[in-house]
């Protein structure tokens, strides 16, 4: 079955630090890949999305993300965090199988020191 | 564009009433779905639907009804609401198989089942 995982439940980061969020997916095939990030008492917002071409993809709010096939990763990365990116943030696959579907991992929530 | 939107943004229940969350959407999307938000699990698809008077099943849809008159509405029914369903509820829609399958995610709807 497919199935995204999100290894970290909570990470916590100084102001300034760089950022990675891990994301693997299990899926046979190559995947539609997203990160969306849910600010407290939000929606979510897509950060960035991956379907083909440059495995390395750039987003919003200075946020990038690596699709690395040999792992089933797409990994996401920030080189300076500001307290403004404190959020939760959830990986997820399309899956174009008879109709698209999307599959969400459970979320990092990512919390900022001063 | 208003984009997605969805009312009431908190509820209260008692086990056994019903009540219906609207969402609506001004972008012309085919697809929408209703998700739940509960903590450590991500978000799980409840129903979904492709099109006006076509909807269907997702991962947890037992406690749940939909339809879909128009293309702008895709309104969410408990028949009977249990303390289970305390959750987070987000309604998203998308474009079809057009578009490069990014959702759009309404506020959310806190509902609390006692």
């Amino acid at each position: 079955a497919q199935s995204v995982t999100q290894p970290d439940i909570h990470i916590t980061v100084s102001e300034g630090a760089s950022l990675e969020l891990r994301c693997n997916y299990s899926y046979g095939a190559t995947p539609y890949l997203f990160w969306y990030v849910q600010s407290p008492g939000q929606g979510l917002q897509l950060l960035l999305k991956y379907f083909s071409g440059d495995t390395l993809v750039q987003g919003i709010k200075g946020f990038e993300a690596e699709f690395k096939r040999s792992q089933s990763s797409f990994n996401l990365r920030k080189p300076s965090v500001h307290w403004s990116d404190a959020a939760e943030y959830f990986c997820a696959v399309g899956l174009n199988t008879g109709g698209f579907k999307t599959i969400f991992g459970a979320g990092t929530r990512l919390f900022v020191k001063a | 564009n208003a984009g997605v939107t969805q009312t009431p943004k908190f509820q209260v229940l008692k086990t056994g009433q019903s009540m219906t969350l609207q969402c609506a959407q001004d972008m012309n999307h085919e697809y929408m779905s209703w998700y739940r938000q509960d903590p450590g699990m991500g978000l799980r698809l409840i129903h979904y639907s492709v099109g006006a008077g076509i909807t269907d099943q997702g991962e947890v849809p037992n406690g749940y009804n939909v339809s879909r008159s128009t293309t702008e509405d895709f309104p969410l029914r408990l028949l009977s609401a249990a303390p289970s369903q305390t959750s987070v509820y987000f309604c998203a829609s998308r474009l079809g198989t057009m578009g490069t399958y990014e959702q759009y995610f309404g506020p959310g709807t806190r509902l609390t089942v006692t």
